[in-house]
Order: C-alpha cells, then sequence, then structure tokens
C-alpha cells in the first residue's frame, strides 16, 4: 500500500529537550515536505526536499531542522523545542512531475511545555 | 491580500443538494490547482486538480477554473453526509503549495 509514514503520532515534551519526528515514504517520490498546521493560519511549510541531499527553508523553517539522506526518509528535528512549536505537523511527498498531487501522513500532535 | 483565499464557511447544505466551494488566487502566473479534502482529525487528501482553463468532472466533484478571473471552484453533487469536511483549496506557485484557510461543509441529513 502506498503511504507516507510520521512516528510519533502524539508527544508531548517539554521546552528545550532535543526531539525528531521520522517521516517515511514507500512511492519512490522524489519531493518530500513537512507543514505545521495551526487553527485560523492553516497550512504553512516548514522545509522541503526536492531528492536526496537537496532540502530548502519554506515559509516557516525557524526552530526546525530537517536531512534527505536517503530518499524514502525526511526526519523533521527540532534541536530546541519551544511552546510556540506546539501544533499539527503534516509530511508529505509526491513525484516531481506532479508536485502539486502530495500525499499526506497522518499527522504528529506535538505539545511543548 | 492572501495568496489563496477561501470563505472558512462553515458552510451547511441539506443532503442531495450541490455544495459549491470558491477560492481565489493572488499570482496570475499560477498554473497548478487543486482541492484537499481533510476530515475532523485527519491528514489532508488529494480529491481533485486541474490546469486548465475550464471544468473537470470526477464523479460527483466539478473543478472549475477561470485563469482570467484567478477564480477556482469546486462543486460536490448530490451532497452527502460524509462529504462534511473541511476543504482546503491549494495553488502550485513559486516552487510550493499554497494553501487556503479551508472551508468547512457541514452536509445535514
Amino acid at each position: 500500500e502506498a503511504q507516507v509514514t510520521q512516528n510519533p503520532r502524539y508527544l508531548i515534551t517539554v521546552t528545550g529537550k532535543k526531539l525528531t519526528v521520522t517521516c517515511s515514504q514507500n512511492m519512490n517520490h522524489e519531493y518530500m515536505s513537512w507543514y505545521r498546521q495551526d487553527p485560523g493560519l492553516g497550512l504553512r511549510q516548514i522545509y522541503y526536499s526536492m531528492n536526496v541531499e537537496v532540502t530548502d527553508k519554506g515559509d516557516v523553517p525557524e526552530g526546525y531542522k530537517v536531512s534527505r539522506k536517503e530518499k524514502r526518509n525526511f526526519p523533521l528535528i527540532l534541536e530546541s523545542p519551544s511552546p510556540n512549536q506546539t501544533s499539527l505537523y503534516f509530511c508529505a511527498s509526491s513525484s516531481l512531475d506532479s508536485l502539486g498531487e502530495q500525499y499526506f501522513g497522518p499527522g504528529t500532535r506535538l505539545t511543548v511545555t | 491580500q492572501k495568496e489563496v483565499e477561501q470563505n472558512s464557511g462553515p458552510l451547511s447544505v441539506p443532503e442531495g443538494a450541490i455544495a459549491s466551494l470558491n477560492c481565489t488566487y493572488s499570482d496570475r502566473g499560477s498554473q497548478s490547482f487543486f482541492w484537499y479534502r481533510q476530515y475532523s482529525g485527519k491528514s489532508p487528501e488529494l480529491i481533485m486538480f486541474i490546469y486548465s482553463n475550464g471544468d473537470k468532472e470526477d464523479g460527483r466533484f466539478t473543478a472549475q477554473l477561470n485563469k482570467a478571473s484567478q477564480y477556482v471552484s469546486l462543486l460536490i453533487r448530490d451532497s452527502q453526509p460524509s462529504d462534511s469536511a473541511t476543504y482546503l483549496c491549494a495553488v502550485w506557485g513559486g516552487g510550493k503549495l499554497i494553501f487556503g484557510q479551508g472551508t468547512e461543509l457541514s452536509v445535514k441529513p
């Protein structure tokens, strides 16, 4: 089954404690992206990657890091989480010839206290 | 001006009616347009895409694009309670997918 998986699905953590949210896709997609979704603000792109070892900032990259060492994986790293990073996070992927037709993971709900 | 604008709703329609969801975008050079559906607590799911002016039909769904007016719409015919969700309009532009805030649709039995 074609899918994007994320882990963990739910996470409660404290300010400053480094965390990683994993994302993996099994569709051999070149393009992967991270979004956060907040009430009243909609979906905003954090980082994206057009292929292995190629990453770029989206609209709200501050406080986040990513890496793309393998085509299937695109982890999101919060080095020092803060309460304003409490949000619902989605990973998504697509092929390069249909970039807007994105497959989304199930989401990770993060709470930073 | 927001890049992609939608009425937030909620839009309420009776079962069996036509639901009409609208979206405007600011970048006149945009070429690709998408509608995603998001059920409460779930992830967005692509339901329609349209690249050319005019209408595109898929089952009960019709996407309409008017590039001159910078307007995209989604019609849902014979609306069902299972169509109750938030519908996100998205436009590909500047190397990224830009989402509107979404329109909440409620279909009443």
